[in-house]
């Protein structure tokens, strides 16, 4: 089965508070890709990162970080020195590479930054 | 610029009547989907299509009815048999191959309140 738990529903931090918005994953393909999509109050989904099941590195991109572990099948995402622009609905995504034709979504995490 | 337009971007609608959502892409991207979006459920897949002429049900399809004559286009019909409609709704593409791989695109949404 495939399935993303967000468990996070909602959070708030003060502006200038680092965040980690957490994400488990569960699937039982060797192959596969997870991402990240932020949803803003306009409601469009943005593209954030995807990251492929061989890859582990962690990445960096400003201030925001992917920390991917598949020992623990996570791939948690931090904002450092979060920003009220940062305050949005985050959703982590799965897609197994056999069939690649669904991605399987949580069910979001929404960010306040309270300035 | 390429993207994905959809439109309404808000549709109200009297029980009992369908109504059609449309979705046009200039990405020159082979797949396209519908996702509905509820409070706390994330996004769940109505219908894909991978080629012209072609589509499969997602997990939530009862109710709903599309089309895919054109491959830029992919409208959604929500038919009174939809006993829930009141949702908003994603249209999203993506290229095929690389399976897995393909990062989504996802247009601005339409948001239909059913009175």
């Amino acid at each position: 089965a495939q399935k993303v738990t967000q468990a996070q529903t909602e959070i708030s931090v003060v502006e200038k508070e680092d965040v980690t918005l957490d994400c488990v994953y569960e699937t039982r393909d060797t192959t596969y890709y997870l991402f990240w999509y932020k949803q803003p109050p306009s409601g469009e989904l943005v593209f954030l990162i995807r990251r492929n099941s061989f890859d582990e590195q962690n990445e960096i991109s400003g201030r925001y970080s992917w920390n991917f572990q598949k020992s623990t099948s996570s791939f948690n995402f931090t904002i450092t020195a979060s920003q009220v622009v940062d305050s949005a609905v985050y959703f982590c995504a799965l897609r197994g590479a056999p069939t690649g034709n669904q991605f399987y979504f949580g069910t979001g995490t929404s960010l306040t930054v309270i300035p | 610029d390429g993207g994905i337009t959809q439109s309404p971007k808000y549709l109200f609608r009297k029980e009992g009547q369908n109504v059609t959502l449309s979705c046009e892409q200039n990405l020159n991207h082979d797949a396209m989907y519908w996702y509905r979006q509820d409070p706390g459920q994330g996004l769940r897949l109505i219908y894909y299509s991978q080629i012209v002429n072609d589509f499969q049900k997602g997990d939530i399809a009862e109710g709903y009815s599309v089309s895919r004559e054109k491959k830029e286009s992919f409208p959604l019909t929500v038919t009174s048999a939809q006993k829930n409609p009141t949702a908003f709704y994603l249209c999203a593409s993506s290229k095929t191959g690389r399976s897995g791989a393909n990062v989504l695109t996802f247009g601005a949404g339409s948001r239909l309140t059913v009175l």
